[in-house]
């Protein structure tokens, strides 16, 4: 079965830089999520989408920005950089509402 | 608030033991969600189980089994007969739908270590 796909991976930038996460969601899959996990952390939530419109919005530094595209992909942008924005970012994608999410494998930042 | 609380930040067991991890929840809605995950060092998150807030029947899965009780808010899990590869941090979380989408809060994680 499809799963999340989230690119690239791994990512290493320095302070300042901008950086640009992207998620492609299940198909069919109409929601999309931003979840922060720091170093030893819980995952924060970030930022969801439904139906390309934002949805809710927690804790995200106006440094970044997010938004779902027409073919339902999300890509999270992140801008001058910090060490402390170092941290896994997932992305998550749901068929529905009160339909379950399910995460991708994550995008490893790491600020220098 | 939402509020998820994992009291438990660190549990070691020898194999074979059984080990129970336990969440208390804290909201205002009466629909919700009840998730926990499973975390291994490779960093994915692993769904283990979903239950809505209506749906207090206790679930068994091969070697996990879940409790859910609605008056003490606690949705606790039990791997029975651990094994090297439970090892992993272990999340609780709440899911809160909110307009179109349904978000998580998570707990702070249990670090589980089998030691064989």
């Amino acid at each position: 079965a499809a799963g999340v796909i989230q690119s690239p991976r791994h990512l290493i930038k320095e302070k300042r830089e901008t950086a640009t996460l992207k998620c492609y969601p299940i198909p069919r899959h109409d929601t999309v999520y931003w979840y922060q996990q720091g170093p030893g952390q819980d995952p924060q939530f970030l930022i969801s989408f439904y139906e390309k419109m934002q949805s809710d919005k927690g804790s995200i530094p106006d440094r970044f920005s997010a938004q779902q595209f027409s073919d339902y992909h999300s890509e999270l942008n992140m801008s001058s950089l910090e060490l402390g924005d170092s941290a896994l970012y997932f992305c998550a994608s749901s068929p529905r509402l009160h339909a379950r999410p399910y995460f991708g494998p994550g995008t490893r930042l790491t600020v220098t | 608030a939402q509020k998820v609380t994992q009291a438990q930040t660190e549990i070691s067991v020898v194999e074979k033991e059984d080990v129970t991890l336990d969440c208390v929840y804290e909201t205002r809605d009466t629909t919700y969600y009840l998730f926990w995950y499973k975390q291994p060092p490779s960093g994915e998150l692993v769904f283990l189980i979903r239950r809505n807030s209506f749906d207090e029947q206790n679930e068994i899965s091969g070697r996990y089994s879940w409790n859910f009780q609605k008056s003490t808010s606690s949705f606790n899990f039990t791997i029975t007969a651990s094994q090297v590869v439970d090892s992993a941090v272990y999340f609780c979380a709440l899911g809160i739908t909110q307009g179109g989408s349904e978000k998580l809060v998570f707990g702070k994680g249990m670090k589980l270590t089998v030691n064989p």
